[in-house]
């Protein structure tokens, strides 16, 4: 079975601080994993994701995350926060390949202080 | 290309009443996904249709919220009768490995509220 554990359902950063955002799964077969965004009263954006191949995954606005087997780590990370960046983070994972369903972490609400 | 689309964007309705929620997914996509967030909580997925069969419903809450995809198409969730836990968002999702690589792309949401 698949399952994710978030760190901390909320972060405050400076802006133009470091942004950590906290991910661990479990899987029983190689992992896709994913992180969404959901800016307050909108839908879920995908960021980023990790299916296969590179490490290190780049995604939009700035944000990129690293896949880490033996730590089964997946975080998020952006070197410099914007006011825009505050939302809801989701981290997500699924079985491989297969078209079954994502399953959510719990989520982190960032907040960005001026 | 349309991407994935909810309606009702936002729905108010008693306890009691029913409701009925509908995505249409990407075209050429067979997987369809919902999933809900109640209350602020964690994103719970509900069920999955590969074309007009489901494929895992696992995630059904319990038999008010009934999932129909006929034709393969476009789904609808109705939730009968509504009850005031219900409330929150519901999300729609759809895929096909061969054409977006596994990606799963969400729709806005369906806000309900139930009074």
């Amino acid at each position: 079975a698949q399952s994710v554990t978030q760190l901390g359902s909320h972060v405050s950063v400076s802006e133009g601080a470091l942004v950590l955002l906290r991910c661990n799964y479990s899987s029983s077969v190689p992992p896709y994993l994913f992180w969404y965004v959901q800016y307050p009263n909108q839908g879920l954006q995908l960021l980023l994701k990790y299916t296969t191949g590179a490490t290190l995954v780049k995604g939009i606005n700035g944000f990129e995350a690293e896949f880490k087997k033996s730590e089964t780590s997946f975080h998020l990370t952006k070197p410099s926060a914007h006011m825009s960046d505050a939302a809801e983070y989701f981290c997500a994972v699924k079985k491989g390949s297969s078209a079954s369903k994502i399953i959510f972490g719990s989520g982190t609400r960032l907040s960005i202080r001026p | 290309e349309a991407g994935v689309t909810q309606f009702p964007s936002h729905s108010v309705i008693e306890k009691g009443q029913t409701v009925t929620l509908r995505c249409d997914p990407i075209s050429g996509h067979d997987n369809l996904y919902w999933y809900r967030r109640v209350m602020g909580k964690e994103i719970k997925f509900l069920l999955h249709f590969v074309k007009e069969s489901k494929q895992d419903e696992s995630g059904m809450p319990n038999n008010r919220f009934l999932a129909e995809r006929t034709g393969g198409t476009y789904s609808t969730l109705k939730v009968q009768p509504a009850e005031l836990e219900d409330s929150g968002v519901y999300f729609c999702a759809s895929s096909q490995v061969q054409i977006s690589g596994n990606t799963i792309y969400f729709g806005e949401g369906s806000w309900l509220t139930v009074v």
